[in-house]
């Protein structure tokens, strides 16, 4: 158990839609990072936020978006999701930003139908 | 682009053997590489990582070897345990922030 949880650990939904996931980092950890996981691209870095704020960014999509709450929860937004969204989401935490061991939540599969 | 090369190969070892998994990675400006461990149904899980000034570090079980100059990773486990099985992720991250680009991983399969 690496402390990061993720929630719901499976999210079902239409073409269209739109879903929001959830992450915790561990006790003390500032950054949290973003991975989508999908067969044909494998894990591909989203966005990171350190502190409640936007950090770096990677191969986000426009209709995705994320936030960093002040008690540093991190949820992943997803809107007119389409069939190819379907993937692994994971949340990973780190201490700080630089260099930082990453530790990787369980991830929430999403299914988009 | 930047990338970090892993062929999805599998690996297949009985146990008690030694393995070694390897990864070619493409920006020879990365400084931080990191192996990661994932069994089916779970998220990666970190197992040693390394920063370019060392080429080798050790852990238990485990080592890694860094070769800057033809830009290749290796990770070796020693005695390896049918508890080892999974796929086997490289990772790299440049300088500034910790953006990890993973290569595509390697599928370690142990027999008792």
């Amino acid at each position: 158990d690496s402390g990061v949880t993720q929630t719901p650990k499976h999210l079902i939904t239409a073409t269209g839609q739109r879903v929001t996931l959830r992450c915790s980092p561990r006790s003390g950890d500032l950054s949290v990072y973003w991975y989508q996981q999908s067969l044909d691209q494998g894990l591909q870095f989203l966005i990171q936020y350190y502190n409640g704020e936007e950090r770096a960014k990677g191969n986000i999509l426009e209709r995705f978006s994320a936030q960093q709450f002040p008690d540093l929860h991190s949820e992943l937004n997803l809107s007119s999701l389409e069939l190819g969204d379907s993937a692994l989401y994971f949340c990973a935490s780190s201490v700080a930003g630089e260099k930082d061991t990453q530790y990787f939540g369980p991830g929430t599969r999403l299914t988009v139908l | 682009g930047e990338s970090v090369g892993l062929h999805l190969p599998t690996l297949s070892v009985q146990e008690g053997d030694n393995s070694i998994i390897n990864c070619a990675y493409s920006n020879s400006a990365s400084d931080y590489f990191i192996w990661y461990k994932q069994e089916s149904g779970k998220g990666p899980q970190f197992i040693i990582d390394i920063r370019s000034n060392m080429d080798k570090r050790q852990g238990q079980r485990v080592t890694v070897l860094l070769n800057k100059t033809v830009k290749h990773l290796s990770l070796q486990i020693a005695a390896t345990q049918p508890g080892d099985s999974a796929v086997y992720f490289c990772a790299e991250a440049g300088a500034g922030f910790q953006k990890l680009v993973f290569g595509t991983g390697t599928r370690l399969l142990v027999s008792p």
